[in-house]
């Protein structure tokens, strides 16, 4: 079975605090994305990696940056989290030429106080 | 650029009820378009997927939606709703940006199935 995860559920921490969002997929997919989900905003992407050590810009990278070091695993890094920072984090992974279908994870709530 | 409008951030009908998630999209080459669904403190899944071909798309759980390119519509839709469909509804288009594939996201539709 297709299997998206991300290290933490719930996640509170302060301002100004280094944070990281790990997500790790098992289906050896080339693509994987970040994505940030705000009530009536729908679904915004921070970055993507369509290969080990590649990464590029979505819509949102301002204040966040990524690592993707190995194939299987994607993460986020807040350098200095703010308040504005505060939302539902998903990762999400996709193989390299079917980037439409894409795979979530459960998501992880950020709350930055 | 492309883009997808949902009408209706809410939309609540009862149960056995017609459902009908309305999106139109935006897009400067032929799209993809999808149906993601998203229940309680759960990710997204795809519901149904138009790349090309049969403009009436099948998904998971009795939907179904049809590409209407005069219309730049792609409206979600199941005869009889039941009470499990409550969830939150996101229509996606994908074009080519960059060399990349993009998906672009709508804001999300909250379906509510009143017993």
């Amino acid at each position: 079975d297709v299997k998206v995860t991300q290290s933490s559920r719930y996640l509170v921490k302060r301002t100004g605090e280094k944070v990281f969002l790990e997500c790790v997929q098992d289906m050896d997919h080339e693509n994987m994305f970040w994505y940030r989900q705000d009530p009536g905003l729908g679904l915004r992407l921070i970055y993507f990696s369509y290969d080990v050590k590649m990464k590029e810009k979505g819509d949102i990278p301002e204040g966040y940056s990524v690592s993707r070091e190995k194939k299987e695993r994607f993460s986020l890094i807040l350098e200095s989290a703010s308040t504005n920072q505060t939302s539902m984090y998903l990762c999400a992974s996709s193989p390299r030429l079917r980037v439409e279908t894409q795979y979530f994870g459960p998501g992880t709530r950020l709350l930055v106080l | 650029a492309q883009s997808v409008t949902q009408l209706g951030s809410h939309v609540s009908v009862s149960e056995g009820a017609l459902v009908l998630l309305r999106c139109n999209y935006s897009s400067s080459v032929p799209p993809y378009l999808f149906w993601y669904v998203q229940y309680p403190n759960q990710g997204l899944q795809l519901l149904l997927k138009y790349t090309t071909g049969a403009t009436l798309v099948k998904g998971i759980n009795g939907f179904e939606a049809e590409f209407k390119k005069s219309e730049t519509s792609f409206h979600l839709t199941k005869p009889s709703a039941h009470m499990s469909d409550a969830a939150e509804y996101f229509c996606a288009v994908s074009d080519r940006a960059g060399g990349y594939q993009k998906v672009t996201f709508g804001t999300g539709t909250k379906l509510q199935v009143i017993p």
